[in-house]
């Protein structure tokens, strides 16, 4: 019973470097989303993707790319790491049906 | 102007207090009003759930959602030492958009 799985949990980048971060997710979801948590400022929407084969920006998608790559797999590219993309990643599925999101665990990604 | 606003705490009540917890929202188009709980370093996990207005009740919790005010409560009764955490408020009509989240502290 996995439910939403990301990867890496922990990622420390130099500033310029590029990077994948990975989701997966086992319970036949059409929405997949993508959101960073900083402190005092909540989940910000980055991409979401409504069903399999499309994506849509968010809150905050400047620096970011992501591919639905199938039904099950979502994935958060950083061509160019910034400091400021310093945060907490999250990778979240829902039904579509009904608003119940469910979550992967995180992704802590510092980038110096 | 945030799409969702929420006081970030922290807040802080002894064991055993009614916590109110609330949100508003700017977008008239929103159609579920949700609540999630998450504890630290880990992600949220859904709370319950509420479609357009009204209250919704689930143990000792109880949502509402007042539309024409555009104002959402979370109410907890005889809290516990085991509800501290973050509470966010998340809002949907295509994509999910969450508040910032209150840290509640319950202190035995």
């Amino acid at each position: 019973n996995a439910g939403v799985t990301q990867t890496p949990k922990f990622q420390v980048l130099k500033t310029g470097q590029s990077m994948t971060l990975q989701c997966a997710q086992d319970m036949n979801h059409n929405s997949m989303y993508w959101y960073r948590q900083d402190p005092g400022m909540g989940l910000r929407l980055i991409y979401y993707s409504a069903s399999e084969g499309t994506t849509d920006k968010g809150e905050v998608p400047n620096g970011y790319n992501v591919s639905r790559l199938n039904k099950r797999e979502f994935s958060l590219r950083l061509e160019s790491a910034a400091p400021s993309q310093t945060s907490v990643y999250f990778c979240a599925s829902e039904p579509g049906q009904a608003p119940e999101a469910f979550f992967g665990q995180g992704t802590r990604l510092t980038v110096v | 102007q945030k799409e969702v606003e929420q006081d970030p705490g922290p807040l802080s009540v002894p064991e055993g207090a009614i916590v109110s917890l609330n949100c508003t929202y700017s977008n008239s188009a929103f159609q579920y009003f949700m609540w999630y709980r998450q504890y630290s370093r880990k992600g949220p996990e859904l709370l319950m759930y509420t479609y357009s207005s009204g209250n919704k009740e689930d143990g000792r919790f109880t949502a509402q959602v007042d539309k024409s005010s555009k104002y959402i409560s979370l109410f907890i009764r005889d809290s516990q030492p085991s509800d501290s955490a973050t509470y966010l408020c998340a809002m949907s009509v295509v994509k999910l958009i969450f508040g910032t989240g209150t840290r509640l502290q319950v202190f035995p």
